[in-house]
């Protein structure tokens, strides 16, 4: 079993639309989880950073972290074409295990105006 | 600016050469990494750096090598190119593990 599953799609909605992204995870150590956004031909850049269980919200964008169920998530309200691209779920463990971080598949998110 | 560069940003080489990817960051972070990405897949961990003078070996570390001997500075070698290489490279930073990563732009090889 992988540590971290992600449906790496793809997903597409109409402009406007609530997008809601998961990723589930193994490892009961993981306590910070991150959500990174990568476009077509660049490299991932941080998009929300939660620590263990809780909502945090930014924006548009809303992460969830479930660790009972090993499940978290990203919320996106009215998205937008320029939302379009390849979403990763990212975690590691806490306290002084310092190890890199695990990412997910990636799920790829196509916005249509 | 702050930033991360990778270099070259895409790559087409022979089987059989030997070929360095440079990966420079200039916020002054200890932690760097270097993480193989393919279509659809994971991110997979090659090495990453505590800091000067020390590096560890990842998931797919065996056929690579890095050196880290300034802050800034963490190159990854092929020592001998495969068409099984052929992927994108990502070298990333950040202040202490596991914290949010800066990431390079990537370098895209394709070996022939």
């Amino acid at each position: 079993q992988k540590e971290v599953e992600q449906d790496p799609g793809p997903l597409s909605v109409p402009e406007g639309a609530i997008v809601s992204l998961n990723c589930t995870y193994s490892n009961s150590a993981f306590q910070y989880f991150m959500w990174y956004r990568q476009y077509s031909r660049k490299g991932p850049e941080l998009l929300m950073y939660t620590y263990s269980s809780g909502n945090k919200e930014d924006g548009r964008f809303t992460a969830q972290v479930d660790k009972s169920s090993k499940y978290i998530s990203l919320f996106i309200r009215d998205s937008q074409p320029s939302d379009s691209a390849t979403y990763l779920c990212a975690m590691r463990g806490g306290g002084s295990g310092n190890t890199p971080l695990v990412f997910g598949k990636g799920t790829r998110l196509s916005v249509i105006a | 600016e702050a930033d991360i560069y990778q270099t070259p940003r895409y790559l087409v080489i022979g089987t059989g050469k030997k070929i360095t990817l440079e990966c420079s960051q200039t916020m002054g972070h200890d932690k760097m990494y270097w993480y193989q990405q393919d279509p659809g897949m994971e991110l997979h961990l090659i090495h990453y750096s505590y800091g000067v003078n020390s590096t560890e070996k990842g998931d797919l570390s065996s056929e690579s090598t890095v050196s880290r001997i300034r802050t800034e500075h963490f190159p990854l070698t092929l020592e001998s190119a495969r068409p099984s290489h052929t992927s994108q490279y990502l070298c990333a930073s950040s202040e202490v593990f596991g914290s949010g990563y800066t990431f390079g732009s990537g370098t895209r090889l394709t070996v022939v």
